[in-house]
């Protein structure tokens, strides 16, 4: 069946860096566009960034620009989230998800998620 | 990036209808018609309730329906059942190939 399973959450401390991966099956991982999305305890939803589905576009949110690489192995169906200069904020459970539509533009919706990874920043 | 607004509390009895407002600006909701829903339970992922403002992906309930006027999408949940109970964020393109969500909404069945 189609699913993303994240991996490499964890305690770290400010200032120090962690990767994130996201392993795909059960669709064809190289023609879907893919996001990270987090949320910080008890609270709401934040888009974090997308890639592309050949990986060629990257974008980023403000709070995370400058600091968060995302990348995507399309041999390996997996999908990455490079985070440097980590910060207590940066504390949530990250999950990767699916775009719903192949190839657009433009992510209409996300309708794949995986169960998300733990990341917390602290001294 | 400013999150879209949302009612922080939505509720109703079993069989009622609820809507469920998200305000954004002409910067994102305002301009595009890629507004989706997303459903979560405690613990658990989001999943996709409506996308493209008023699309259900295959396997939603029909109870579920999307709309949009001006800079404000709603979700209206009919006839009300006690699996609705849950947090409702809505996402919206905001331009610049970046996306923002709403602050979140929890539905409570009474």
């Amino acid at each position: 069946q189609v699913q993303l399973v994240e991996s490499g959450g964890g305690v770290v401390q400010p200032g120090r860096s962690l990767r994130l991966s996201c392993a795909a099956s059960g669709f064809t991982f190289s023609t879907y566009g893919l996001h990270w999305v987090r949320q910080a305890p008890g609270k709401g939803l934040e888009w974090v960034a997308v890639i592309s589905y050949d990986g060629s576009n990257k974008y980023y949110a403000d709070s995370v620009k400058g600091r968060f690489t995302i990348s995507r192995d399309n041999s390996k169906n997996t999908l990455y989230l490079q985070m440097n200069s980590l910060r207590a904020e940066d504390t949530a459970v990250y999950y990767c998800a699916k775009d719903l539509l192949r190839g657009v533009r433009r992510s209409p919706g996300m309708d794949v998620w995986g169960q998300g990874t733990t990341v917390t920043v602290s001294s | 990036q400013s999150a879209l607004t949302q009612p922080a509390s939505v509720s109703g009895s079993p069989g009622q209808s609820i809507t469920i407002s998200c305000t954004g600006t002409n910067s994102d909701v305002g301009s595009y018609n890629l507004v989706s829903w997303y459903q979560q339970h405690p613990g658990k992922a989001p999943k996709v309730m409506i996308y493209e403002v008023t699309k259900r992906p295959s396997g939603v309930s029909n109870r579920f329906s999307g709309s949009k006027s001006g800079n404000t999408a709603s979700l209206t949940i009919s006839g009300l059942q006690a699996e609705d109970e849950a947090d409702y964020y809505c996402c919206s393109y905001a331009g610049g190939s970046t996306y923002v969500f709403g602050t979140g909404t929890k539905v409570t069945v009474l």
